[in-house]
């Protein structure tokens, strides 16, 4: 199974503040995903990405949200301006086999 | 959009019986269905999946069924133990690699 990690693994912040996750495969990969869990919840898709580009995302990820891969390894999921409601753990997922990251827990105040 | 249905939420077996999860997708275009296991504050954990190329995949005491005429697949464990208790959650892949992930399935094992 791939490695990947994810840094940090938990964020506080207050609303309206941005906020920066990242996701760092152990080896090159093409394909990064990022998902969404609000606790108790299932696991929500936000966007993916081939390639250097964004092939797909959904309604979540709207103008709020962007991704980024600045260095060619490490993953970003910026999340601008966040909302009370953006508490969840955020899993990035790679290979087109889709590994999950350990997580991070957004917490929103 | 892809609409995946599992069930049940909740499955409560005795330890060495079999547990059966069953999910519909609505998207006849899906291809790829995988399922994960998450433990309490884990990760997802992808433990099998297949491909719409095959209708039967086997792990040990894991086995995956997958019906594309009726779009419903199935996770079979056999001879359960309590460290199987966790939540199953089933998904259905569409395009650019999207999973949609069915809402959830509690295993609870009870030795």
């Amino acid at each position: 199974e791939p490695e990947v990690t994810q840094t940090p693994s938990h964020q506080v912040t207050q609303m309206g503040q941005e906020v920066i996750l990242r996701c760092v495969p152990i080896s090159n990969h093409l394909y990064f995903y990022w998902y969404r869990q609000i606790l108790g919840q299932k696991v929500e898709f936000l966007v993916s990405f081939y390639n250097n580009e964004i092939s797909e995302k959904s309604e979540i990820f709207d103008d709020q949200f962007s991704v980024e891969r600045p260095d060619g390894s490490n993953f970003t999921l910026k999340i601008r301006s966040t909302k009370l409601e953006d508490s969840a753990m955020y899993f990035c997922a790679i290979t087109d086999t889709q590994y999950f990251g350990p997580g991070t827990r957004l917490t929103v105040l | 959009g892809e609409n995946v249905e599992q069930h049940p939420s909740t499955l409560s077996v005795q330890e060495g019986d079999s547990a059966v999860i069953k999910c519909t997708y609505s998207d006849s275009a899906s291809n790829y269905f995988p399922w994960y296991k998450q433990e309490l504050g884990k990760r997802p954990q992808l433990i099998i999946d297949i491909r719409s190329n095959v209708g039967e995949k086997k792990d040990q005491r894991i086995a995956v069924t997958l019906n594309k005429t009726a779009k419903h697949f199935s996770l079979h464990i056999t001879e359960t133990q309590p460290e199987d208790s966790a939540v199953y959650f089933c998904a259905a892949e569409g395009a650019g690699n999207m999973l949609t992930f069915g809402g959830g399935t509690r295993l609870m094992v009870k030795p």
